[in-house]
C-alpha cells in the first residue's frame, strides 16, 4: 500500500517562499506528483518528478529524493490566488497525500 | 482545452437509494479513475479502471460500488444502496501518460 505525511497548514506573506514537503511510503514506485486544489475546485496538476533532482515550472518547482522517500514543492515570489490545499501524490493510482493548507496574507 | 466532464454537479438522494455519477473522460485517454473527497479531507482514490476491466480498486470501493464504461465516451460510478456516509465529492479523472492525471469538477453527493 501507501501512505503519505504532509503538514496540514503552512502561512506565508506575499512575495515570500515556502516549501511544502511530503514523505511518502509505496510499494512500487511511478513517480511523485504534486497537485493544487482550491475550495470548492477540481484538484490540478502542478508538478512530477520521476527521478532525484529538482523540476521547475514557473513560479513551482518540485524536488524529489527516492532514497530518502521524500519531496517537496517550493512555491516562489508567492500571490494570494496561490492560497490553496496542496497535495503529493504517488503511485500509478495517485494515492494522494493528507494535504497541506497554505494560506497566503498580504 | 480537452476537459473531463462528470454531471449532474450536485445530487441529492435519499438513503437506500441507487446513484449513478457519470464522467466523459478526455476522448484519447486511456486510464480512468474514480475519487471521493469527504469536506475537508483528503482526495481518496476508489478505483481504476484501464482496457474495459477495474484495474485496482480501493478498500472503500466495496460490493456497493460498480463502474462501467458503458459506450466509448462515458465512465459511470454506480452506489447500489447510499448510506449517509457516502455523502462527499466525487471527482472523475482520466490520463493518457502516467504523468498528470486530469479532474473533472466533480460531483457534490448528498444522501440524505
Amino acid at each position: 500500500g501507501q501512505s503519505l505525511e504532509q503538514p496540514s497548514e503552512v502561512t506565508a506573506v506575499e512575495g515570500a517562499i515556502v516549501q511544502i514537503n511530503c514523505t511518502y511510503q509505496t510499494s512500487g514506485f511511478y513517480g511523485l506528483s504534486w497537485y493544487q486544489q482550491h475550495d470548492g475546485g477540481a484538484p490540478t496538476f502542478l508538478s512530477y518528478n520521476a527521478l532525484d533532482g529538482l523540476e521547475e515550472t514557473g513560479r513551482f518547482s518540485s524536488f524529489l529524493s527516492r532514497s530518502d522517500s521524500y519531496g517537496y514543492l517550493l512555491l516562489q515570489e508567492l500571490q494570494m490566488k496561490d492560497s490553496a490545499s496542496y497535495f503529493c501524490a504517488v503511485g500509478q493510482n495517485f494515492v494522494f497525500g493528507p494535504g497541506t493548507r497554505l494560506s497566503v496574507l498580504p | 482545452e480537452p476537459e473531463v466532464t462528470q454531471t449532474p454537479s450536485h445530487q441529492v438522494t435519499q438513503m437506500g437509494q441507487e446513484v449513478i455519477l457519470r464522467c466523459v473522460p478526455i476522448s484519447n485517454h486511456l486510464y480512468f479513475y474514480w475519487y471521493r473527497q469527504i469536506l475537508g479531507q483528503k482526495v481518496e482514490f476508489l478505483v481504476s479502471f484501464y482496457n474495459n476491466e477495474i484495474s485496482e480498486k480501493s478498500e472503500i470501493f466495496d460490493d456497493q460500488f460498480s463502474v462501467e464504461r458503458p459506450d466509448g465516451s462515458n465512465f459511470t460510478l454506480k452506489i447500489r444502496s447510499t448510506k449517509l456516509e457516502d455523502s462527499a465529492m466525487y471527482f472523475c479523472a482520466s490520463r493518457y501518460r502516467v504523468v498528470e492525471a486530469f479532474f473533472g469538477q466533480g460531483t457534490r453527493l448528498t444522501v440524505v
